[in-house]
């Protein structure tokens, strides 16, 4: 159980252009869902919180603008990275955290490699 | 100050033997320790956990020892295996206002298994 699948798994885009990720739980209900960056060989940074039906609590730093949460229901988060450039190149994880679940609990995602030529 | 200090930064160890991996904390509100698992190109995944209330927590070969008063946690894992070859993040949990509780991870330890 607790599963947490991301799509899609590896993605390239040219500078300039959008790129969205979708984190969706498969056998939960994700009341809270939060994304994560992860540069190669570095921790994993928080970017943003999400709550169902709630805007996105950003993290110190994080360009909100650019990079747009939306939590529409409570099984799909997506992160949309707006006018990507090679700077964002990443590897971006989601989490979830479910309604059962204790509240430290975060279920993570197998992640998304993003490369932006 | 949110900061999970973590070292070594990787660690070389033979089958059979215990590997050890250590972190330190400067936040007195962090209330939830758990070690994660991360294999490349995967996202983290949960090993075990301890609350600031316990000194010690063991789950098969893996156990975490910690000390509230130094304000540090460590994993051992006894009988490494090349298996257990990964990175290795622990962290620390905090309270982020509503109902949210956020994870701050530490820097990562790359542990390599020889057989």
């Amino acid at each position: 159980g607790a599963v947490v699948s991301q799509h899609p798994s590896w993605v390239i885009c040219k500078s300039g252009t959008s790129v969205k990720i979708e984190c969706r739980s498969l056998d939960f209900q994700a009341t809270t869902m939060f994304w994560y960056r992860q540069f190669p060989k570095q921790s994993l940074m928080l970017m943003a919180t999400s709550n169902e039906g709630s805007k996105a609590t950003y993290e110190q730093g994080v360009e909100k603008d650019k990079f747009l949460i939306n939590h529409a229901s409570l099984t799909l988060s997506t992160l949309t990275v707006t006018s990507a450039h090679p700077e964002d190149s990443s590897f971006y994880i989601c989490s979830a955290r479910s309604r059962t679940s204790g509240k430290y609990e975060q279920y993570f995602g197998p992640g998304t490699r993003l490369t932006v030529t | 100050q949110q900061q999970v200090k973590q070292s070594p930064q990787s660690l070389i160890v033979q089958k059979g033997g215990i590997s050890i991996i250590n972190c330190a904390y400067e936040n007195t509100a962090f209330d939830y320790f758990p070690w994660y698992q991360q294999f490349p190109g995967k996202g983290p995944a949960l090993l075990i956990a301890i609350r600031p209330d316990v000194s010690e927590k063991k789950e098969g070969r893996f156990t975490i020892s910690f000390n509230k008063s130094a304000k540090q946690f460590s994993l051992h894992i006894m009988d490494s295996q090349p298996g257990d070859s990964a990175t290795y993040f622990c962290a620390a949990s905090t309270y982020s206002g509503g109902s949210n509780y956020k994870l701050t991870f530490g820097k990562g330890t790359l542990l390599t298994v020889n057989p």
